[in-house]
């Protein structure tokens, strides 16, 4: 099956600097790569995807870039604001159709 | 907007006992729903994945016996854990999706179970 890692379980950045989160997987059958963040005391929320079609793709202070090569994919925040501190999951979804969860980045966004 | 609204938040049980948590999806058609568990650690561990009009797959060490859930329309899901135990403590959530496994997840707040 799939196996993700997140190799950074922390990140410490300061307000307006930029961020760069990154998630590895193991299925070159892997096809659609959404980031998720889960915020203290709360719940998931999706953030950003990308499919296997594009190696880019950017909403507002997000982008998101994929190496398939690498079997890499990657979460960029710009001009971080300290309300962007959270842990953020990848999720890539392997070629068995299911979305396994990577352990988390812990970023800190320090005003 | 689409919603997922999941309950009870948090619940209490005696060791042996069962405990049941739904997930209602409003402003879309949750065709594919995945429960999930994360531990303190903070790690999601995949219990099974329900597509509507499809099996309901588990995953290893997740059984239909001790997990069993239920996805009867596009729009409720319920999982129950029977005969908790300490080991199954945890955050458990359900992330509903539109089409299949390969769009994004909506999530619930999440069901916070705690085993005396």
């Amino acid at each position: 099956g799939e196996k993700v890692e997140q190799h950074e379980s922390t990140l410490s950045v300061r307000e307006g600097d930029s961020a760069v989160i990154n998630c590895t997987y193991t299925d070159t059958a892997s096809s659609y790569f959404p980031w998720y963040k889960q915020e203290a005391g709360k719940s998931l929320h999706f953030v950003i995807d990308i499919r296997s079609n594009v190696d880019r793709k950017q909403s507002q202070r997000l982008i998101v870039l994929l190496d398939k090569k690498a079997k890499r994919f990657s979460l960029h925040i710009t001009a971080t604001q300290p309300e962007d501190s959270a842990i953020y999951f990848c999720a890539p979804l392997g070629g068995n159709y299911k979305p396994t969860f990577g352990k988390g980045t812990s970023l800190v966004v320090h005003p | 907007g689409a919603l997922v609204y999941q309950y009870p938040r948090r619940t209490i049980c005696k060791s042996g006992t069962s405990m049941r948590m739904e997930c209602q999806a409003v402003g879309f058609q949750a065709t594919s729903v995945a429960w999930y568990r994360q531990s303190p650690q903070k790690t999601f561990e995949l219990i099974a994945l329900s597509t509507v009009n499809s099996a309901i797959k588990y995953e290893q060490n997740f059984t239909q016996e001790k997990f069993p859930i239920s996805h009867p329309n596009l729009s409720f899901s319920s999982m129950t854990v029977l005969n908790a135990y300490l080991e199954d403590r945890g955050l458990y959530l359900c992330g509903a999706s539109r089409g299949g496994p390969n769009e994004r997840l909506f999530f619930g707040h999440g069901t916070k179970l705690s085993v005396l």
